[in-house]
């Protein structure tokens, strides 16, 4: 079972501002890193799936990079809205097998107006 | 286009009765799966399937059986419900299990036992 950590746990912005937040993950025998968005009352949606080291994705005003040789993600948001007040879970597996996913705890983000 | 869609969406049990979590997914897709989901935790997996006919465990299996007669559906039995098993359940799938392929999530089964 992999150890997949995401920081903080919570946070707090203003509209307006730009944010990042953080997932590390084990780097040996990786194979995928996922980002996925969650409102409440919703389901998750996909944002990334990433493979390579180095990958940068984009989607409108997010973006995420990701580092397998030291084991961390990046999802970046840039002058953040109040819809993107949602739960931001990462996640990711070993050697590609088909056990799953591993998710992190998520990051909780509100956005104050 | 329907995706992954999960019943019921609330259920409250008792302690020792038994009930199916049903998940369909119209995609075609091989790869389903079931988490759950509690308070200060990822989600947890519990079983999953890479295709009809083939099923194996996940993080947190006991006290759950699953099946995958066909490729749309993968129910979750609770054989005796007990209260650790109060969570929100959460089905997924993929068009593979190839882990670079992104998962599609139903809206979830909230459950209580008491």
């Amino acid at each position: 079972i992999l150890n997949v950590e995401q920081s903080p746990q919570s946070l707090h912005v203003q509209e307006g501002d730009s944010t990042n937040f953080t997932c590390s993950f084990p780097s040996s025998n990786f194979y995928a890193l996922h980002w996925y968005r969650w409102e409440t009352a919703k389901s998750p949606e996909a944002l990334f799936v990433m493979t390579l080291n180095g990958d940068e994705k984009k989607k409108g005003r997010i973006s995420a990079t990701l580092n397998t040789k030291e084991g961390y993600s990046y999802l970046y948001i840039k002058g953040s809205q109040p819809e993107d007040s949602a739960t931001y879970l990462c996640a990711s597996n070993s050697g590609g097998g088909a056990d799953g996913l591993t998710f992190g705890k998520g990051t909780h983000l509100i956005i104050q107006p | 286009n329907a995706g992954v869609t999960q019943t019921p969406k609330f259920q409250v049990l008792k302690t020792g009765q038994s009930m199916t979590l049903q998940c369909a997914q119209d995609m075609n897709h091989e790869y389903m799966s079931w988490y759950r989901q509690d308070p200060g935790m990822g989600l947890r997996l519990i079983h999953y399937s890479v295709g009809a006919g083939i099923t194996d465990q996940g993080e947190v299996p006991n006290g759950y059986n699953v099946s995958r007669s066909t490729t749309e559906d993968f129910p979750l039995r609770l054989l005796s419900a007990a209260p650790s098993q109060t969570s929100v359940y959460f089905c997924a799938s993929r068009i593979t299990d190839n882990q670079n392929t992104e998962a599609f999530f139903g809206q979830g089964t909230r459950l209580t036992v008491v």
